[in-house]
């Protein structure tokens, strides 16, 4: 199966720290995505990447940015962390041509900024 | 108007009923689909494709009707088990390749 690691399953941090949560993926999937689940709000994608060293923004990138530096890594940090940032932050990777294969999720992280 | 819609829910029902969801799409380019299920504070699952020609997986059924554009699934006999939030996702291709959008999904409590 298909595992996909998130370093820290809860993580509290303070206003303006820089935080940085870390995904790897071990089934050498082309694709890697950082979302954030709130209530009422659904999943909303930050950012993606299609290949190393690439990233692409999502729909709501303000106050974030990425890294992959390996294929299997993909990090999202946040520069300088807002309470409005507390959230369920969840990774996911496919393979290159993902139509029939889903997504895979990492357990997530819940981070709270306070 | 979103790009995925799904009832929110929650929708209670007693154990052994038969329960279906819905969900919306509004791009019609949308190539895939899927239904994705997630358990209180845990993360997404895939719980099945969804085909143009229907496909079921035991007490699970999934249709697609392209051209009203929207995707359904059926639960038969459901369990205790099957009490979560069912996510309705779609495949739609732009300029980067593949975007999956999420639907903000359905929320089933199975009662005893």
């Amino acid at each position: 199966d298909v595992k996909v690691t998130q370093s820290s399953r809860y993580l509290v941090k303070r206003t303006g720290e820089k935080v940085f949560l870390e995904c790897v993926q071990d089934m050498d999937h082309e694709n890697m995505f950082w979302y954030r689940q709130d209530p009422g709000l659904g999943l909303r994608l930050i950012y993606f990447s299609y290949d190393v060293k690439m990233k692409e923004k999502g729909d709501i990138p303000e106050g974030y940015s990425v890294s992959r530096e390996k294929k299997e890594r993909f990090s999202l940090i946040l520069e300088s962390a807002s309470t409005n940032q507390t959230s369920m932050y969840l990774c996911a990777s496919s393979p290159g041509q993902a139509s029939f294969y889903g997504y895979t999720f990492g357990s997530g992280t819940r981070l709270t900024v306070v | 108007r979103k790009e995925v819609e799904q009832d929110p829910g929650p929708f209670n029902v007693p154990e052994g009923a038969t329960v279906a969801f819905n969900c919306t799409y509004s791009n019609s380019a949308s190539q895939s689909f899927f239904w994705y299920r997630q358990d209180c504070r845990k993360e997404p699952k895939l719980l099945m494709s969804v085909y143009s020609s229907g496909n079921e997986d035991g007490r699970f059924t999934a249709q697609l009707n392209r051209a009203s554009q929207y995707i359904s699934l059926l639960i038969r006999d459901s369990k205790l088990s099957d009490s979560a939030t069912y996510l309705c996702v779609v495949i739609i291709r732009d300029n980067y390749g593949q975007n999956f959008v999420f639907g903000p999904g359905t929320r089933l409590s199975v009662l005893p």
